[in-house]
């Protein structure tokens, strides 16, 4: 089945810009969807079909997927956007067709 | 507004059943696809079982598969999933979750409950 790999963790300062992968074979071709998991809370989609932002999420999140890695990028980086970031694709070609990537935590130093 | 209520879970021995509901509002549940995730204490999510609006199409995690049934009831505005010969491996927050239609994009979760599998 697909797998997608992303880093344990990804550590940034306040203000400056975090970026998070998510690498799979020709993930590219597929559609990405991006989640935020604060402590203690539910998931929230930050971005879906790539780099679409559903209402409510800042213009500081935006995504983009190309080749081999799928990127979540957060602009001026804020101490609430401190939690765990997971990718996800639908693999249409699989009788198990979401998937989910291990997760990033983020911490802003 | 959208809203997914998760009910069901809690302590049961390993080799024992649970049922877990999930309670749709504030949109036309039988429009939708539905997800079952769960994530163990401490760990990442984990798919595990996707129906689609009609129920005619049903998927699951290996992990899950043979042991677990998802099911829904559009004319309650419900979620299910059957949880059968139940493993401590299973312990774990059960989310339901709304999808999109094409690309499995989890638009909305509940808040999750917790099933602890433990002797």
């Amino acid at each position: 089945s697909y797998v997608l790999t992303q880093p344990p963790s990804v550590s940034v300062a306040p203000g400056k810009t975090a970026r998070i992968t998510c690498g799979g074979n020709n993930i590219g071709s597929k559609s990405v969807h991006w989640y935020q998991q604060k402590p203690g809370q539910a998931p929230v989609l930050v971005i879906y079909y790539d780099s679409d932002r559903p209402s409510g999420i800042p213009e500081r999140f935006s995504g983009s997927n190309s080749g081999n890695t799928a990127t979540l990028t957060i602009s001026r980086v804020e101490a609430g956007d401190e939690a765990d970031y997971y990718c996800q694709v639908w693999d249409s070609s699989s009788d198990h067709p979401k998937v989910f990537g291990g997760g990033t935590k983020l911490t802003v130093l | 507004q959208v809203q997914l209520v998760e009910s069901g879970g809690g302590l049961v021995k390993p080799g024992g059943s649970l049922r877990l509901s999930c309670a749709a509002s504030g949109f036309t549940f039988s429009d939708y696809y539905m997800s079952w995730i769960r994530q163990a204490p401490g760990k990442g999510l984990e798919w595990v079982s996707y129906i689609s609006s009609s129920g005619s199409t049903i998927y699951y995690a290996d992990s899950v598969k043979g042991r677990f049934t998802i099911s829904r009831d559009n004319a309650k505005n419900s979620l299910y999933l059957q949880m059968n010969s139940l493993r401590a491996e299973d312990t774990a927050v059960y989310y339901c979750a709304r999808d999109g239609p094409l690309y499995g994009e989890s638009d909305y979760w509940g808040q999750g409950t917790l099933v602890t599998v433990s002797s």
